[in-house]
């Protein structure tokens, strides 16, 4: 079974312009998470997407947006890139349901490496 | 969940246990975690805890979860170098209908001979 895939894999892009992040799940997981990695904030959740919808949102700024496709592949998009959006972007996935007897496990990609010059 | 913390750093000498702690502030947690993460990779699921439980034994791996004092920690015993990684601990609750893990900030357990 294949893991969950993030492309690309490293970026650089300079301040003011946009980039967009894609993430493929594992086959038969619908949620898709986003969640930023920096040294000085740890792991901060971005959104949730599950059969196309947002589900959750973290609390960053409206530059930063989602989408998810009938396939349950995601994108992610930030724009006018600040400096201190260089980040890793991992997405992770899971399996549909909520509710206890889910536990919940998040199956996460290798992650973006976005820096911003 | 609202608020997890752990500490930062651990060193520890190949072949002994160590022991990474983490508290959180969620009272209605359901489930608890610990993710690990090796470098240039994404994070991986170690183990996890039910609230209701407040041990639990995986192989090298034992987590004790105190609920009273909101208290979590994970024991690799004879820890060796492939064990040098992130841990991050998290916890999920349904309140607000968020099923949302909130990871604490991750401890780099480093192991030297």
């Amino acid at each position: 079974k294949a893991g969950v895939t993030q492309t690309p894999r490293y970026l650089i892009k300079t301040r003011g312009q946009q980039v967009t992040l894609s993430c493929s799940p594992i086959s038969g997981h619908r949620s898709v998470s986003w969640y930023q990695q920096t040294p000085g904030q740890g792991l901060q959740f971005l959104f949730e997407y599950f059969s196309e919808t947002q589900r959750n949102k973290g609390n960053f700024p409206g530059r930063f947006s989602g989408r998810q496709f009938s396939n349950s592949r995601s994108e992610m998009n930030v724009s006018t890139l600040e400096l201190g959006d260089s980040a890793l972007y991992l997405c992770a996935s899971s399996s549909p349901g909520q509710g206890d007897a889910n536990t919940g496990e998040l199956f996460f990609g290798e992650g973006s490496r976005l820096t911003v010059l | 969940g609202e608020d997890v913390e752990q500490s930062l750093f651990l060193s520890v000498r190949e072949g002994d246990s160590s022991v990474i702690n983490c508290t959180y502030t969620d009272s209605s947690s359901t489930y608890l975690y610990w993710y690990k993460q090796e470098p240039g990779a994404g994070l991986q699921l170690l183990t996890y805890i039910f609230s209701n439980m407040d041990m639990k034994q995986d192989q090298r791996l034992t987590v004790l979860l105190n609920k009273k004092d909101k208290h979590l920690s994970l024991r690799i015993a004879d820890t060796q170098t492939g064990d040098s990684a992130i841990y991050f601990c998290a916890d999920r609750s349904g309140a607000g209908g968020s099923y949302i893990p909130t990871f604490g900030r991750g401890t780099s357990l480093i192991v030297h001979p």
